[in-house]
């Protein structure tokens, strides 16, 4: 496809277990971000890829989100122990490179932990 | 942490009439960015404006930044029931530092 896709669109999971969200990221695109975004805020930085590696993961909130990018196109946001505190929209965006460019932004993936 | 302040957090106008949101960050930037969510979902980005540059437009859209104010506003003309949606002003503080920091966003409402 021509856009950011994200999957699933939807995932509900129980307090305490693993979850994976997938980003298929613009062809060409070397820099991939995640943010989440909760209900009534703005998107969120969580971490930024430049190619295959992490450029920047200042903003996992924890040691329990990790994030992988091994070929330098999809990305693969894990959670572990999930917590009702992470439900939330996570969006992923790509760019031709990082920063003064526009970043495209994928349409989300809602997790809810119940 | 969310650096951009948008404001008015939300707006409601009449179809036709203008609309005019504003945005103030807290430290330096490389460029500012806005950005429409349509529901909650994925963003779509309007424009973006260089810290050396005062104004930009893109078709119905105009863009001023203020850097020694720290401020920026977006302005849309004309205004269709499409452009309801939520708007937010990203900024990109460069110096090393990657990944965009958003505002809480302004809601537009536009009545037919």
């Amino acid at each position: 496809g021509a856009g950011v896709s994200q999957t699933p669109s939807n995932k509900v999971t129980e307090k305490g277990k693993y979850v994976e969200l997938r980003c298929d990221p613009i062809s060409g695109h070397t820099a991939l971000y995640w943010y989440r975004q909760s209900l009534g805020q703005g998107p969120e930085f969580l971490i930024y890829f430049q190619g295959t590696g992490a450029a920047d993961d200042s903003g996992l909130p924890n040691d329990r989100f990790f994030a992988v990018r091994p070929e330098g196109s999809v990305s693969t946001l894990k959670i572990q122990r999930t917590e009702r505190g992470d439900s939330a929209v996570y969006l992923c965006a790509s760019s031709l490179a990082g920063g003064y460019t526009e970043a495209f932004f994928g349409q989300g993936t809602r997790l809810t932990v119940v | 942490s969310q650096q951009g302040e948008e404001d008015p957090q939300a707006l409601s106008i009449q179809e036709g009439e203008n609309a005019t949101m504003n945005c103030s960050y807290k430290t330096s930037i490389n460029n500012l960015q806005w950005y429409r969510q349509n529901s909650g979902r994925g963003l779509v980005h309007l424009i973006l404006i260089r810290s050396n540059e005062r104004e930009k437009h893109s078709g119905r859209l105009r863009v001023t930044l203020d850097t020694s104010k720290k401020s920026s506003s977006l302005l849309i003309t004309a205004s269709r029931a499409a452009d309801t949606a939520s708007y937010f002003c990203a900024t990109d503080p460069g110096g090393g530092a990657d990944g965009l920091t958003f505002g809480k966003g302004t809601h537009l409402i536009i009545q037919p």
